[in-house]
């Protein structure tokens, strides 16, 4: 069961907005609108901050938007502040035989 | 206050077995499917398995398919993964993880699993 498809890394300043993409098949990212993001911080458990594709669990800083475009999902960040500095990771049902769940491969973000 | 707690992990030989737990508190257990994630040292997430809310319906990765076994007690809000024939592949911090109908909304803080 291969991972959805992210960068390693992404870095911005202080104020800017920086965006993760998350790359998967017809069968999981484009197939449903279950997309969602969760962010780690080390030593910590995944904090989900984005699910299915756009919506936001009570609590989430807005600055924290997500999208997706055929079988790709976007995550943005906006106004990035230094406590956004963690991993981020996506996910999203796969449609297999068996139906499965499947996480990205990560992205570490780093506020310069 | 919604909870959930792992208990379990050891250091245990390769081709062991081991038993984890998962105690869930302050939601309806029985409403909910539930999953198990885990994570190796310096590595990504990586979906294991999970369980319907009735326990009628089981999924694995292919990783672990045929030799974990995902199942749950309701009585006891108890969620359980049985970790047989392990490989030093399987050395990961194991989290059980709450189903919101399409995602993971609550976490464990995990239990740490050491096959060598």
């Amino acid at each position: 069961q291969s991972a959805l498809t992210q960068p390693a890394s992404v870095s911005g300043s202080p104020g800017q907005s920086i965006t993760i993409s998350c790359t998967g098949t017809s069968s999981d990212v484009g197939g449903y609108n279950y997309v969602c993001w969760f962010q780690q911080h080390p030593g910590k458990a995944p904090k989900v901050i984005i699910y299915d594709v756009t919506d936001r669990p009570s609590g989430v800083s807005s600055r924290f938007s997500g999208s997706k475009s055929g079988n790709t999902a976007s995550l943005t960040i906006s106004g990035l502040q230094t406590e956004d500095e963690a991993d981020y990771y996506c996910s999203s049902f796969r449609n297999s035989s068996p139906p499965s769940y499947v996480f990205g491969t990560g992205t570490k973000v780093t506020v310069l | 206050e919604v909870r959930l707690v792992e208990s379990g992990g050891l250091v245990v030989q390769p081709g062991g077995s081991l038993r984890l737990s998962c105690a869930a508190s302050g939601f309806t257990f029985e409403d909910h499917t539930m999953h198990w994630v885990r994570q190796a040292p310096g590595k990504g997430l990586e979906w294991v398995s999970l369980v319907s809310w009735d326990g009628s319906s089981t999924y694995y990765a292919d990783s672990v398919r045929g030799r974990f076994t995902i199942s749950r007690d309701n009585s006891k809000n108890s969620l359980y993964l049985q970790m047989n024939s392990l490989r030093s592949e399987d050395t990961a911090l194991y989290y059980c993880a709450k189903s919101a109908i399409n995602y993971l909304d609550v976490w464990g803080t995990g239990t740490t699993v050491t096959v060598s």
